[in-house]
């Protein structure tokens, strides 16, 4: 069981590039979390998804843009990548929420360095 | 929206003796508390939660209280060993909401 799979595990960008990063879950769990971690300032929620083809904002979304085509999948996006930007990238999924908040399971990170 | 204030962001220990992690809340409608732990290299993990029905909550060695009128929750861990060494975070949310927001974490370490 995989469980939360984050790919690319590293990527170095230029300024102005993008990219997407691709999230992964087989535990079938409704809702979806895009966090950045850096130094100093914990976990920021960027977007977060409560089922396939709904997306919300988080507390950083400026930016970022975010799809959720399949209930397995949270998909991440620089349109244009910023310096301020290089950071660790963490996705996570609940199984549910709202009267029955859930654990969050998270994947391993994916390091982004931003030039 | 909900902010989470944690401290202290490090925090050094003798191997045996007890940490404590503290945390405030600013949204009175949160009404669940987890607390996730994260090794190097890796993703948190949830360690303990506790929703707004309970005063407090063990689990062996850790615990967690919570104080609703102050809106302020703690990690207890007793009986420190070195595997306890790790990034603790707390976190918060609103039953009607799915957002989980998370302090700035602890850098909890452990001296033989």
């Amino acid at each position: 069981n995989a469980g939360v799979t984050q790919t690319p595990k590293f990527r170095v960008l230029k300024t102005g590039q993008s990219m997407t990063l691709l999230c992964a879950q087989d535990m079938n769990h409704e809702y979806m979390y895009w966090y950045r971690q850096d130094p100093g300032m914990g976990l920021r929620l960027i977007h977060y998804s409560v089922g396939e083809g709904t997306t919300a904002k988080g507390e950083v979304p400026d930016g970022y843009n975010v799809s959720r085509l399949k209930k397995q999948n949270f998909l991440l996006g620089l349109e244009s990548a910023a310096p301020s930007q290089t950071s660790v990238y963490f996705c996570a999924s609940s199984y549910s929420a709202g009267l029955n908040t859930g654990e969050l399971f998270f994947g391993e990170g994916s390091r982004l360095t931003v030039l | 929206g909900e902010n989470v204030e944690q401290h202290p962001s490090t925090l050094s220990v003798q191997e045996g003796d007890s940490a404590v992690i503290k945390c405030t809340y600013s949204d009175s409608a949160s009404n669940y508390f987890p607390w996730y732990k994260q090794e190097l290299g890796k993703g948190p993990q949830l360690i303990i939660d506790i929703r707004s029905n309970v005063g407090e909550k063990k689990d062996q060695r850790i615990a967690v209280t919570l104080n609703k009128t102050a809106k302020h929750f703690s990690l207890h861990i007793t009986e420190t060993q070195p595997e306890d060494s790790a990034v603790y975070f707390c976190a918060a949310s609103k039953s009607s909401a799915s957002k989980i927001i998370f302090g700035s974490g602890t850098r909890l370490s452990i001296r033989p």
